[in-house]
Order: C-alpha cells, then sequence, then structure tokens
C-alpha cells in the first residue's frame, strides 16, 4: 500500500525568507505522480505543483519548486520569498499511473509571519 | 471553468438522520472523486466514477454509504443512519482521464452531527 508521510505538523516562516517542507513516501511502484497541494483556512484546496516520477528534472513553479530524490522517496517543498499568503495547510499527496485514488500526507501547517 | 461545486456548504443532521451531498464537477471531466477530511488530516480517499461507472471504493465506504453518478455528470453521496464518527468535511473533486491531470476539488461539505 502507498503511505504518505509529512513529518512536521507545523512550520512557521519569516515574511520573505524560504521554507522548505518535508515529504516521504512508499511504493514500489516506478510510474507515478506526486503533488503539493494548498488548503488555506476554510478555503479550498488548490494545486501547488506536480512532479511525475520518471522525470529527473525537479519541477518549479515560480516561487515553489520540489527537490524529488526518487531513490530515497522524498518529495520536499521549498517556497522562496514566502509571502503572507503562503499560509496555509501543505498536503503532499501521491496517485499511481492511472490516477484512481489520491493518498494525502496528515499536512503541515505553514504560518508566514510578518 | 467554474471549478467544482458542492452542495450544501453545511450540514448539520441529528445522529441517526439521512443526509445526501452534492458535487457538480468541471463540466469537461469525465472523473470525479469523493473524499473525507477530518479535523487535522488530509482528506482519505472514499470512491471514485469514470462518467457513470463506479469504478473504485475504499473499505471506509461502509454499507451505510453509497454514491451516485447516474448520467455521468453531477455525483451525490448519501449517508444513511448518520454517526458521530461521520463528522467530517467531505470533498469531491474531478479530472480528466488523461495520464498526469491533476484533481481539482471543491470547496468540501462540513457534516456535523448532532
Amino acid at each position: 500500500a502507498q503511505t504518505v508521510t509529512q513529518s512536521q505538523p507545523e512550520m512557521s516562516v519569516q515574511e520573505a525568507e524560504t521554507v522548505t517542507l518535508s515529504c516521504t513516501y512508499d511504493t514500489s511502484e516506478s510510474n507515478y505522480y506526486l503533488f503539493w497541494y494548498k488548503q488555506p483556512p476554510s478555503r479550498q484546496m488548490i494545486l501547488v505543483i506536480r512532479q511525475e516520477a520518471y522525470k529527473q528534472q525537479n519541477a518549479t513553479e515560480n516561487r515553489f519548486s520540489v527537490n524529488f530524490q526518487k531513490a530515497a522517496k522524498s518529495f520536499s517543498l521549498k517556497i522562496s520569498d514566502s509571502q503572507l499568503g503562503d499560509t496555509a495547510m501543505y498536503f503532499c499527496a501521491f496517485t499511481m499511473y492511472n490516477n484512481n485514488d489520491m493518498r494525502f500526507g496528515a499536512g503541515t501547517r505553514l504560518t508566514v509571519k510578518p | 471553468d467554474t471549478g467544482v461545486s458542492q452542495n450544501p456548504r453545511h450540514k448539520i443532521t441529528k445522529r441517526g438522520q439521512n443526509v445526501t451531498f452534492r458535487c457538480d464537477p468541471i463540466s469537461e471531466h469525465n472523473r470525479l472523486y469523493w473524499y473525507r477530511q477530518t479535523l487535522g488530516q488530509g482528506p482519505e480517499f472514499l470512491t471514485y466514477f469514470q462518467n457513470e461507472a463506479q469504478l473504485e471504493k475504499s473499505r471506509l465506504l461502509s454499507d451505510r454509504f453509497s454514491a451516485e453518478r447516474p448520467k455521468g455528470s453531477f455525483s451525490t453521496l448519501e449517508i444513511q443512519r448518520t454517526e458521530q464518527g461521520d463528522s467530517a468535511m467531505y470533498l469531491c473533486a474531478s479530472s480528466l482521464e488523461r495520464h498526469n491531470q491533476p484533481q481539482h476539488f471543491g470547496d468540501g461539505t462540513r457534516l456535523s452531527i448532532l
């Protein structure tokens, strides 16, 4: 069974600084997808960034980038130049290649402080 | 693209009552997913549809739960004889069938059992 572990329940960062959120996963598959989703307080979950396991290059979306280490089964999210609007729960998620069910970690609550 | 719509946003009911939630996916998405999210946790997969066919159900989906997507468009999730443990946020997501397409989430329906 695929599992996703986020070992940091809460983190905080000063505005404009950089923060890294950790995620590890367990799977025996070689083809899969990894995602980071953001869930602001009382708001909809939105996709931040995604990574295809067969791609060695780390995904980047503006201030968000990942460090994907396939052998170590690690998928961390780096947020650069943190903004107050980045305050949210961040969930790491995994799906098999056929994208049936998505497995989520327990989440990391990130607070960006002014 | 109006996004995934879920109704109602909140539902409060007495233990033992039946409740039904509705999800309207993004119009061109043929896959629809239901998740349950309890406080402080990541979403847990319940079931998913491809068009009108329910292709996978989690063991979390007890006999009291039933989901339908009769015409391959909107979906309903019904919980019969609700229990205290059913209190949660119920999230709906939709996606295209093609590989690596992300799931787009609705705002969720928060169920509170008195």
